[in-house]
């Protein structure tokens, strides 16, 4: 397993501006999520999806934010205008998900850091 | 609905000292528990995990166990080193409520000096 990766790791974009990340989990993991983590706090959920469906999404996730993952494999989280309260890490994790096991690990990627000025 | 609350931060401890990092958590079904630990600039590694009552979780030296009846999940570890300094976080998922997401602990950084 190559792990979870994110792309870019870091990004500074001026207000306003649409950011786009890009996330690849370990292969053949049918769930993938997006959490958003800003300093001191944990991890909060944003969405999921299991292959391409995209199956639940937090009420954090404003209209300006989308996630896709077209092929069941990549995903991408795309920020639209954005805002200086965007400013967070964004995580990618994805898990394998079999029917009648419970509490499958999920494995993070290391991130990808927003700054908006 | 669910929750996790964990102990605030940061712990300071010396090296070699005992370690308890409270969990405690509110969940409507049956939840599995976890212990997260993120070392600077990167992402959450899974520490352990319990996934019924009575469970214990270990690894690395750290123990925890799951508590149905005071709805906890405690991290313990008996001697601390320094590059166990990082934070730490306490989740669950709890499939019976009809939701796959995890949800986190604002973390707890704990600190070891040599």
């Amino acid at each position: 397993d190559t792990g979870v990766s994110q792309d870019p790791r870091h990004k500074i974009t001026k207000r306003g501006q649409n950011v786009t990340f890009r996330c690849d989990p370990i292969s053949e993991h049918n769930r993938l999520y997006w959490y958003r983590q800003t300093l001191g706090q944990g991890p909060e959920f944003l969405t999921y999806f299991q292959n391409e469906a995209q199956l639940e999404k937090s009420r954090l996730l404003s209209d300006r934010f989308s996630a896709e993952r077209p092929k069941g494999s990549f995903s991408t989280l795309e920020i639209q205008r954005t805002e200086q309260g965007d400013s967070a890490m964004y995580l990618c994790a994805s898990s394998l998900a079999r029917q009648g096991i419970w509490g499958n690990t999920i494995y993070f990627g290391e991130g990808s850091w927003l700054t908006v000025v | 609905g669910n929750s996790v609350t964990q102990m605030e931060g940061p712990v300071t401890l010396s090296e070699e000292a005992f370690l308890t990092i409270n969990c405690t958590y509110t969940a409507t079904g049956y939840p599995s528990l976890f212990w997260y630990v993120q070392y600077p600039g990167e992402g959450l590694q899974l520490l352990l995990k319990a996934t019924k009552a009575d469970d214990k979780g270990s690894n690395k030296g750290f123990e925890a166990t799951y508590r149905k009846e005071t709805t906890s999940f405690h991290l313990e570890k008996g001697s601390v080193q320094v590059s166990d300094s990082a934070v730490y976080f306490c989740a669950l998922s709890d499939r019976t409520s009809g939701t796959y997401k995890y949800i986190f602990g604002t973390g707890t950084r704990l600190k070891v000096l040599a």
